[in-house]
């Protein structure tokens, strides 16, 4: 059973759009949420995270929000810039042991 | 300072050939966990190493796969009779989980390719 499910697969937004990725878990136990930006052959990078005792948290550009009772989440980019055309991945965790992973969302940011 | 570092970057190893992955983490981190991506998908958990903790190894997906610690440092991933579906990226990460806040850092990656 997969753990974390992502959508959409890829997105495609204009700079200076809304970029919306999202993400439902089935463990009520995950108690971390993080997301994720990869660059083409690089490894991840944390982007931002949100525990669940928090609906929203917002750094720079980029917002998690986080509906506990749906158990969902997503990312939303604001004002997208093509330097954000990147891979994004979101996780959930349980006192940081396994990670479990969506299945990537390829952003494409058009200029 | 440094960052999570992995070698080799790229392996090409002929089926059946046992390979050897090693992670350097970043000094001082706890925690290290190895991911395997397969082309174009999500990140699977392999294994995690926590401290003097016994190891999570609930994600191997076989038992041609092992991994060790050693000194609480450096980490070698050993994949045993390889095969072509063992082909995919292979991921280190490390992060410090100091009041469970801190962040896992990602090395770069190895690229395996089982011919």
């Amino acid at each position: 059973q997969q753990q974390v499910k992502q959508s959409p697969q890829s997105l495609i937004v204009q700079k200076g759009g809304i970029s919306i990725i999202n993400c439902a878990y089935e463990n009520t136990a995950f108690d971390y949420f993080p997301w994720y930006q990869q660059f083409p052959g690089k490894g991840p990078a944390l982007l931002i995270a949100i525990r669940p005792d928090v609906s929203e948290k917002k750094e720079g550009r980029f917002t998690i929000s986080f509906n506990k009772s749906a158990k969902q989440f997503s990312l939303h980019i604001m004002d997208s810039q093509p330097g954000d055309s990147a891979t994004y991945f979101c996780a959930a965790s349980r006192n940081f042991n396994k990670f479990y992973f969506g299945s990537g969302t390829k952003l494409n940011v058009k200029p | 300072g440094a960052g999570v570092s992995q070698s080799p970057s790229n392996k090409v190893t002929e089926k059946g050939k046992d390979v050897e992955l090693r992670c350097d983490p970043i000094s001082g981190h706890t925690a290290l966990y190895w991911y395997r991506q397969s082309l174009g998908q999500g990140l699977e958990f392999l294994i995690y190493f926590q401290g003097n903790s016994a190891p999570d190894k609930s994600g191997l997906p076989s038992d041609r796969f092992s991994a060790e610690r050693t000194g609480g440092s450096v980490s070698t991933l050993t994949i045993q009779r390889t095969q072509q579906e063992d082909s995919a990226v292979y991921l280190c990460a490390s992060s410090l989980v100091r009041d469970r806040t801190d962040t896992q850092y990602f090395g770069p990656g190895t690229r395996l390719t089982v011919l």
